[in-house]
């Protein structure tokens, strides 16, 4: 159980394009989701809180009209980074918590973005 | 904010070898989770822990949520090639929806 879909696991891409990352909670429902950014040999960065049915709620320092999150279903997520540039390549990870109470995060295999 | 040190950074270590790393905060957490990443993927859940003085196992691998509520540390017994792979502790304090992460264990096994 608890398994957690993200898709793409890659895109390869030329600059000024937008991009779309789907998440899916498979096998539960998720109120809550959550997308991290990666960047090579460190942790993982929360960018925001996504809620489903309301607007998402981004960490500082993150560009809400960048990375537009939508949270349309309980089982679905996305991550749009708008208007692509070389720097916002990374390795994007969604995770997805079950409703019930004092459930853990599950992940996603991530997508590897890179623009060229 | 809060922050979780996480130690050691890296292990090399020879197949069979017992593992430990822990991670500390300054600040109480209400539950304390152990994941581990391989490359290019996600980061999988090993042990979940709820309770201050709770010790769980999962195979070969233990975890304890620290008494103080400020630490707690994961052990794999007799490592095998494929315990590779980066592990990080993750935070959560009681009323937060998010995580707040380790900088993560490396760990390398040598056959």
């Amino acid at each position: 159980g608890a398994v957690v879909s993200q898709h793409p696991s890659r895109v390869i891409c030329k600059s000024g394009t937008s991009v779309k990352i789907e998440c899916r909670s498979l096998d539960f429902q998720a109120t809550t989701m959550f997308w991290y950014r990666q960047f090579p040999k460190q942790s993982l960065m929360l960018m925001a809180t996504s809620n489903e049915g309301s607007k998402a709620t981004y960490e500082q320092g993150v560009e809400k009209d960048k990375f537009l999150i939508n949270h349309a279903s309980l089982t679905l997520s996305t991550l749009t980074v708008t208007s692509a540039h070389p720097e916002d390549s990374s390795f994007y990870i969604c995770s997805a918590r079950d409703e019930g109470f004092g459930q853990p995060q599950h992940f996603g295999d991530g997508t590897r973005l890179s623009i060229l | 904010g809060q922050q979780l040190n996480q130690s050691p950074q890296s292990m090399f270590i020879q197949e069979g070898e017992d593992v430990s790393m822990n991670c500390t905060s300054s600040s109480i957490f209400n539950t304390w989770l152990w994941y581990k990443q391989e490359p290019g993927e996600g980061p999988v859940l090993l042990i979940a822990l709820y309770k201050a003085g709770e010790l769980t196992s999962n195979g070969r691998l233990t975890a304890q949520f620290g008494i103080t509520r400020k630490d707690s540390f994961l052990n794999i017994s007799a490592s095998i090639p494929s315990d590779v792979g980066i592990y990080f502790c993750a935070g959560q304090i009681q009323g937060a929806q998010k995580l707040v992460f380790g900088q993560g264990t490396r760990l390398t096994i040598n056959p």
